[in-house]
């Protein structure tokens, strides 16, 4: 069964720092991509980024609005992708969701997600 | 504003047959085939479609999906209460090398 567990939510001030953490299970991790998809409450679903599996040299497109503050990895012997979000905003505080991207098809699979909430 | 267009609310009575509409453009749809992900409340999203349409396993042949030119759509038929939930479609976007979303449809089963 596949799953993704993500854990490194909670409560930032703006500027401040986050990781998030998302372990995968039930696949072989390093064949896949990964993508952070979140959500503000009450509000639809945005693209944050993805990282690509090796053969991608794991390639790490983000959207324009985390560009340069957010960064994506991973560490195929511990089956986990991270999201480090950095400079944090206001307009960050979302649910974060992680998510597999199987080839050809798409975003598959996703995780529980995790809130993060930026507030002084 | 999201890059894909979506009504936001829906409406049918059990039975009924609903369709849910995404409109894009050449750099998305127009080029990508189209997903659709079912959000029920307080949940993740859900894999609904894939290919356009194609059903990953376990969902319902109740649902289809379509696509032409820059348009897509996602079909409900033998509306259920159960299938009370946000939808949203995706699709690759090579103008911005992004996944994007559409705004999500809220479908409300009378």
């Amino acid at each position: 069964e596949v799953q993704l567990v993500q854990s490194g939510g909670g409560l930032v001030q703006p500027g401040g720092s986050l990781k998030l953490s998302c372990v995968a299970s039930g696949f072989t991790f390093s064949d896949f991509a990964m993508h952070w998809v979140r959500q503000a409450s009450g509000k639809g679903l945005e693209w944050v980024g993805r990282i690509g599996k090796k053969t991608e040299n794991y390639a790490t497109p983000y959207a324009a609005s985390v560009k340069g503050r957010f960064t994506i990895s991973r560490d195929d012997l511990r089956n986990t992708a991270y999201l480090q979000m950095s400079s944090l905003k206001t307009d960050d505080t979302a649910v974060y969701y992680c998510t597999r991207d199987r080839e050809v098809v798409g975003i598959d699979y996703w995780g529980q997600g995790t809130l993060v909430t930026v507030s002084s | 504003q999201s890059v894909l267009t979506q009504p936001p609310s829906a409406s049918g009575t059990p039975g009924q047959r609903v369709t849910i509409s995404c409109s894009g453009s050449r750099s998305n749809i127009g080029s990508y085939t189209v997903n659709w992900y079912q959000q029920l409340p307080g949940t993740a999203p859900k894999f609904l479609m894939y290919g356009n349409n194609q059903r990953p396993s376990g969902v319902p042949d109740r649902f289809s999906g379509s696509k032409s030119g820059t348009s897509a759509s996602l079909a409900i038929s033998g509306l259920q209460s159960e299938d009370e939930a946000d939808y949203y479609c995706a699709a690759w976007d090579d103008s911005l090398n992004a996944v994007v979303f559409g705004g999500g449809t809220k479908l409300t089963v009378l």
